[in-house]
């Protein structure tokens, strides 16, 4: 079965640090992983995605992600963090059924 | 292009009531697959509707169906609704049906509230 663990429900950052959000995945085939962002009362927005190739892939707004097999993680980060970053961030894999399998997500505070 | 849309927004129904949530997905996409968001929670898979047949299930009860029409728009309905449907109800449509890199594109959501 495939899993996705997002690391700290909540993560606060000031503004112009650094922004780490984790996330480890468990699966039995090779992963198609995805992060998305949700700002309040809104639904969800693709940040960026890895199928296949490049290991480090880059998305929207700054962000950017590593793949890394051996350690099963798809790390999401961005070099400096603005206010209207704080938002809740979601990891998934994409699953053998054609659905998306969510971590219970992350919540990212930026403080002035 | 309107992307996927939503109606409607917000809903109050009580315990026992039934409830359709409709969805019109991105223009050009054929495959319509709809989420639970609980409180505090990651999007839940519920099922998803390829040519107007309900191709996956995730794991949630009878009282959940839905239907998809020939212009691939979408309904999801809820039966004997109970407190714990209280959720944000998300839509997200794709191109193509059971690839798990199929990039799905999502609605702003539907609030049910049961009271």
């Amino acid at each position: 079965a495939q899993s996705v663990t997002q690391l700290g429900s909540h993560v606060s950052v000031s503004e112009g640090a650094l922004v780490l959000l984790r996330c480890n995945y468990s699966s039995s085939v090779p992963p198609y992983l995805f992060w998305y962002v949700q700002y309040p009362n809104q639904g969800l927005q693709l940040l960026l995605k890895y199928t296949t190739g490049a290991t480090l892939v880059k998305g929207i707004n700054g962000f950017e992600a590593e793949f890394k097999k051996s350690e099963t993680s798809f790390h999401l980060t961005k070099p400096s963090a603005h206010m209207s970053d704080a938002a809740e961030y979601f990891c998934a894999v994409g699953g053998s059924q054609g659905n998306l399998i969510f971590g219970k997500g992350t919540k990212l505070s930026v403080k002035p | 292009d309107a992307g996927v849309t939503q109606s409607p927004t917000h809903l109050i129904k009580t315990r026992g009531q039934q409830v359709t949530l409709r969805c019109s997905p991105k223009s050009g996409h054929d495959t319509v697959s709809w989420y639970q968001q609980a409180l505090g929670q990651g999007p839940q898979f519920i099922f998803q509707y390829y040519e107007e047949e309900e191709r996956q299930r995730g794991n949630f009860p009878d009282r959940f169906s839905g239907h998809q029409f020939p212009n691939y728009s979408s309904e999801l309905n809820v039966n004997a609704l109970l407190l714990g449907d209280s959720a944000l109800y998300l839509c997200a449509s794709s191109l193509g049906a059971g690839g798990p890199y199929n990039e799905q594109f999502f609605g702003p959501g539907t609030r049910l509230t049961v009271l």
